[in-house]
């Protein structure tokens, strides 16, 4: 059983499109996270989500809202794509928020935005 | 700014040798860290994790070192196996930070 699974593995669109990316962990854990790698390889915090709490990176454009309808899963909504979102995604969850907290990745989804 | 800095893009070690994987932070804050391995099309995978207050932790054949006067850490894979060959990540997490702050990432190549 996959622990966390992302959907779509990959995704090619326009720019200007709106899309998501799904996440579900079956841990039982109480956080997850959305990280984006970069073109130069950089893994980045965008959003951290523990309990109906979200913590948001002021580095993310309001146009990525994360959305949790519940524990397991937290998906990530894009309005009018740009070029320069094209990144993997991963998804990840911890037990708790805590900073000792092994967090688990899931396989990541490839965006593609033409 | 690179909070995080693993400055060997690659490394090609026999198999049976010692593979040294090294890693630098900045941030002072930063009182936990952790290795995550990462094969082609899947995600980062936990290896091992070091707390601040220890400066070595040894799990098999992995052994995290970290030199919290220096900022640095190091991932000590002995001996090294064709199947080590990965990108490994170096991440830190602190300094009121809730996710993880990775290292650009090292390739590790194992030869037979």
């Amino acid at each position: 059983d996959t622990a966390v699974s992302q959907t779509p593995k990959y995704l090619v669109t326009q720019m200007g499109n709106d899309k998501s990316i799904k996440c579900e962990q079956n841990l039982g854990h109480d956080t997850m996270y959305w990280y984006k790698q970069d073109s130069k390889k950089f893994l980045k915090i965008m959003f951290s989500y523990n309990n109906k709490e979200l913590i948001i990176n002021e580095t993310v454009p309001n146009r990525f809202s994360p959305k949790s309808p519940d524990k397991a899963h937290l998906n990530l909504h894009i309005n009018s794509l740009e070029l320069g979102d094209s990144a993997v995604y991963f998804c990840a969850s911890s037990q708790s928020p805590g900073p000792r907290e092994t967090q688990y990745f899931g396989p990541g989804t490839r965006l593609l935005v033409l | 700014d690179q909070q995080v800095k693993q400055n060997s893009p690659s490394l090609s070690v026999q198999e049976g040798r010692i593979s040294i994987l090294n890693c630098d932070y900045t941030n002072s804050m930063f009182d936990y860290f952790l290795w995550y391995k990462k094969y082609p099309a899947e995600g980062p995978t936990f290896l091992i994790s070091i707390s601040s207050i220890k400066d070595k932790n040894e799990d098999g054949r992995f052994t995290v070192f970290l030199n919290k006067s220096a900022k640095h850490l190091s991932l000590h894979i002995v001996p090294s196996q064709p199947g080590d060959s990965a990108v490994y990540f170096c991440a830190a997490r602190g300094g009121g930070a809730d996710g993880l702050t990775f290292g650009k990432g090292t390739h590790l190549i194992i030869q037979p």
